[in-house]
């Protein structure tokens, strides 16, 4: 069971926008900045977003990210077939019981 | 070019202790507001934060698990290590380190895939 809360699985056709949802709490995405990552199939997890929605340097603006409360949002419009991949959000939280870094249950996304 | 790159053993056996190492380039150690992660993921599962350590040398370790992981680096070899000790099957996952910059995961190493069997 991960800390931060997303959908299993999405999906959309070529061209189309997709969005995906994390959910938290107070003591890591109401208190702390999100970012989200991309894992291809069979490879090792790349930054997407940082900062709630800041992309790095050689990520296509079509990626997009946005945060309101305790809960962070990944925009993906112009969806193109090789954006087929897992999807995480993580966050820092800082608990009663101890600080941690958290990452949502992973969305795979499928396009059509 | 910034690179990172785990190894370690590919098998351990239950009860066993497990070390792993990243070894990092194009960046330093004792660079300063940068760190280095351990995040591990299970077969088909999902990402789990181990533990990081910064330059300063301020560690920090998954609250699930701290009792079982000790982090450590060495800048002049440009290395850290993660320790895991009492090994179980459960414990079975690919091991990323990954730099910690900008305040996320911003590079990852490929992963090094680890089984625990007997």
């Amino acid at each position: 069971q991960s800390v931060l809360t997303q959908p299993p699985s999405a999906s959309g056709t070529p061209g189309q926008r997709v969005t995906i949802s994390c959910s938290g709490s107070s003591s890591n995405i109401g208190s702390n900045t999100v970012n989200w990552y991309q894992q291809l199939p069979g490879t090792a997890p790349k930054l997407l977003i940082y900062s709630n929605n800041q992309r790095p340097s050689g990520v296509p603006d079509r990626f997009s990210g946005s945060k309101s409360g305790t809960s962070a949002s990944l925009a993906i419009s112009g969806l193109q077939s090789e954006d087929e991949a897992d999807y995480y959000c993580a966050a820092w939280d800082d608990s009663l019981n101890g600080s941690n870094w958290v990452f949502g249950g992973g969305t795979k996304l499928t396009v059509l | 070019q910034v690179t990172l790159k785990e190894s370690g053993p590919v098998l351990v056996k239950p009860t066993e202790t497990l070390t792993l190492t990243c070894t990092v380039s194009g960046f330093s150690l004792s660079n300063a507001r940068m760190g280095v992660s351990w995040i591990r993921q299970p077969p088909g599962k999902a990402l789990e934060w181990l533990a990081h350590i910064f330059s300063n040398d301020e560690k920090s370790y998954s609250t699930s698990l701290k009792s079982r992981l000790t982090i450590s680096k060495d800048t002049s070899k440009s290395q850290v290590v993660l320790t895991m000790t009492n090994m179980d099957p459960v414990d079975t996952a690919t091991y990323y380190c990954a730099r910690i910059a900008l305040g996320a995961f911003d590079i990852w190493g490929q992963g090094t895939m680890v089984t625990v069997s007997s």
